[in-house]
């Protein structure tokens, strides 16, 4: 059950694009289309914005999007916004019958 | 609205026990899985334990395996999580989580309960 490896950091500037990857193995990511990731701003708790690899809940912004290729997930978040300057944590279902979060990479928004 | 609010938190000693219950309202609890994820102080969320919506299957990360034991009473809509032989690495903020269903993800979330294991 090791924590599936993600980018400490990632920044753009508002109106980019990013992606945040999420490394897993043929246990968890490379084996399931159950990926998930969770966008958690200081102090407050983690909200799902992507799951199933790439479907977003209603009323997420449909400018966060999710892949899978082999054993790593992205998430893409399109024409940044300040208000999407976070920790994002990405999470995978596992051989293990439990689940497995990312370590979490922080957004700046320059 | 969805709420779920967790208590039995506190200060407990290395060695020592505590029992976290989880008030579930909003939804049918008993349709769901529930899960229970925690986060250290300035770190990253951790995966913690599952049980099913009729309590028949549970499983545990392999930190707890051994220590933690989930449960849930259908009847009260309430979660638990007795945590045993309790170590400084368990201090951390933990969060009960309902499962989006059959989705395999956590759609709603508590405040958390915090849990310090120190001497």
């Amino acid at each position: 059950q090791s924590a599936l490896t993600q980018p400490a950091s990632v920044s753009g500037s508002p109106g980019q694009s990013i992606t945040i990857s999420c490394t897993g193995t043929s246990s968890d990511v490379g084996s399931y289309n159950l990926v998930s990731w969770y966008q958690q701003h200081p102090g407050k708790v983690p909200k799902l914005m992507v799951y199933e690899g790439s479907k977003r809940p209603s009323g997420v912004s449909n400018r966060f999007s999710g892949s899978k290729s082999g054993n790593t997930a992205s998430l893409t978040i399109s024409g940044l916004q300040a208000e999407d300057e976070a920790d994002y944590y990405c999470c995978s279902y596992a051989d293990s019958g439990t689940w497995v979060f990312g370590g979490g990479t922080k957004l700046t928004v320059l | 609205e969805v709420q779920l609010v967790e208590s039995g938190g506190g200060l407990v000693q290395p060695g020592g026990s505590l029992r976290l219950s989880c008030s579930a309202s909003g939804f049918t609890f008993s349709d769901h899985s529930m899960h229970w994820v925690r986060q250290a102080p300035g770190k990253g969320l951790e995966y913690v334990s599952f049980i099913s919506n009729n309590g028949d299957r549970t499983g545990y990360a392999d930190s707890v395996k051994g220590r933690f034991t989930i449960s849930r009473d259908n009847s009260k809509n309430t979660l638990f999580l007795q945590m045993s032989s309790l170590r400084a690495e368990d201090t951390a903020l933990y969060y009960c989580v309902k499962d989006l269903r059959d989705k395999y993800s956590f759609d709603y979330w508590g405040q958390g309960t915090l849990v310090t294991v120190s001497s």
